[in-house]
């Protein structure tokens, strides 16, 4: 069965730390997809990364940063340097390769908040 | 291009009752998920629709149903409203011609009320 667990309930830091937010996944697929969304205060949930489970190549864009390990099922999230706009609730998310839907299970999320 | 859109915004219904949920999706995009976020669940798979077909089903009882229209719009349907159906309903559509399992743009959302 999938699953998505993300330890981490609420996070706070104070302006420029750097934070991980991580996320372990259970699948019996070999093939899957690994999300990662945000969902700020208005409530839109916002696409951030997409990774698939034969790319295991770490990704950074800008101040945000994945690490993908398939021996531990971990796609972790790291912000360098935050900042107050970081301030949301982050999802990890899983699809599973199952005949072309696109069902995502998620994780229960992890609030960030980032203090001046 | 104009992104995911939800109406009504916020409904307020009573126990019993039965609501009609709608999402536009993106131009161009075929297939459609509902979820139902609450805090204690979080965010759960209702349902998706690709092509006027229902592609994959969520865990979730016979009074949520949902359809999709030969121009992508969907509606979800919640019968017989019950307190814990309180919740926000988030809709989602992608492109699969973009290649498969990818991003999902959501739509502001419905929060629904039951009293």
């Amino acid at each position: 069965a999938q699953k998505v667990t993300q330890a981490q309930t609420e996070i706070s830091v104070v302006e420029k730390e750097d934070v991980t937010l991580d996320c372990v996944y259970e699948t019996r697929d070999t093939t899957y997809y690994l999300f990662w969304y945000k969902q700020p205060p208005s409530g839109e949930l916002v696409f951030l990364i997409r990774r698939n489970s034969f790319d295991e190549q770490n990704e950074i864009s800008g101040r945000y940063s994945w690490n993908f390990q398939k021996s531990t099922s971990s796609f972790n999230f790291t912000i360098t340097a935050s900042q107050v706009v970081d301030s949301a609730v982050y999802f990890c998310a899983l699809s599973e390769d199952q005949g072309g839907s696109e069902k995502l299970v998620f994780g229960k999320g992890t609030k960030l908040t980032v203090n001046p | 291009k104009a992104g995911v859109t939800q109406t009504p915004r916020y409904l307020i219904k009573t126990r019993g009752q039965q609501v009609t949920l709608s999402c536009s999706p993106i131009s161009g995009h075929r297939s459609v998920s509902w979820y139902q976020q609450t805090p204690g669940q979080g965010l759960q798979f209702l349902f998706e629709y690709f092509s006027e077909t229902q592609r994959n089903k969520g865990n979730f009882p016979g009074r949520f149903s949902g359809r999709q229209f030969s121009n992508s719009r969907s509606e979800m349907n919640v019968s017989t409203l019950e307190l814990g159906d309180s919740a926000l309903y988030l809709c989602a559509s992608s492109h699969p011609g973009q290649g498969p399992h990818n991003e999902q743009f959501f739509g502001p959302g419905t929060r629904l009320t039951v009293l």
